[in-house]
């Protein structure tokens, strides 16, 4: 079956780095999305990882390895706006994104 | 411009009512979905257009039916609430199904008693 596995919740501090881990399992893979989803809003795009390695934006940054069923999501200098759930979503060879339960973020000042 | 609008923004609805959440999108995407949120539960796939005039079936698509007349609206019709339909609703649109990034409108909040 298909499977997404990221923790439920962390906490940080304002002004550090938090690593969010994804790990996947799919039918067929095209390529892995990140979104943001504060309380009572709808997702937004973050981040689209296709092929393996870094790719950086901003103060954000999402890892791929392909091989390893693995992603990361990279945040750094931490703002309270930052407070929200992160969605993975790898999409499978039916290109349907298939949907994390989210890692609540919270961060502390 | 406005992107998506759904419509209502919440209700309340006695169960074995129908309803039909409306969904609008100005940005002349090819495709469509529906989704559901439920707490601590990823987002599921209700139905998707990949194009005006066809849909799709998704991950849990019993007791919802669309369609698609048009490019920009894609309206969820719920024909017999019952409880368990109790969710948030997103509607959310892509320039094509095949890796595209999705766009989310803001939602509705729907409780069936």
């Amino acid at each position: 079956g298909q499977n997404i596995d990221q923790p439920t919740e962390m906490t940080a501090t304002e002004g550090a780095i938090v690593q969010i881990n994804c790990t996947y399992q799919t039918s067929g893979f095209n390529g892995l999305f990140w979104y943001q989803q504060h309380a009572g809003e709808a997702p937004t795009f973050l981040s689209y990882n296709v092929l393996d390695g870094l790719e950086e934006k901003g103060r954000f940054s999402s890892f791929l390895s392909r091989s390893k069923g693995y992603s990361y999501l990279l945040l750094k200098e931490l703002q309270m706006k930052d407070s929200a759930s992160y969605l993975c979503a790898p999409m499978d060879s039916n290109y349907q994104l298939i949907w994390g339960a989210g890692t609540k973020l919270i961060i502390k000042p | 411009t406005a992107g998506i609008t759904q419509a209502p923004t919440s209700q309340i609805l006695a169960a074995g009512r129908s309803m039909t959440l409306r969904c609008t999108q100005d940005m002349r995407h090819n495709a469509m979905y529906w989704y559901r949120q439920d707490l601590g539960l990823g987002l599921r796939l209700i139905h998707y257009s990949n194009t005006a005039g066809t849909t799709g079936k998704g991950e849990v698509p019993d007791g919802y039916s669309v369609s698609r007349a048009n490019t920009d609206d894609f309206p969820l019709t719920l024909a017999s609430a019952v409880p368990s339909q109790t969710s948030v609703y997103f509607c959310a649109s892509s320039d094509d199904r095949g890796g595209d990034t999705q766009y989310f409108g803001p939602g509705t909040r729907l409780t069936v008693l």
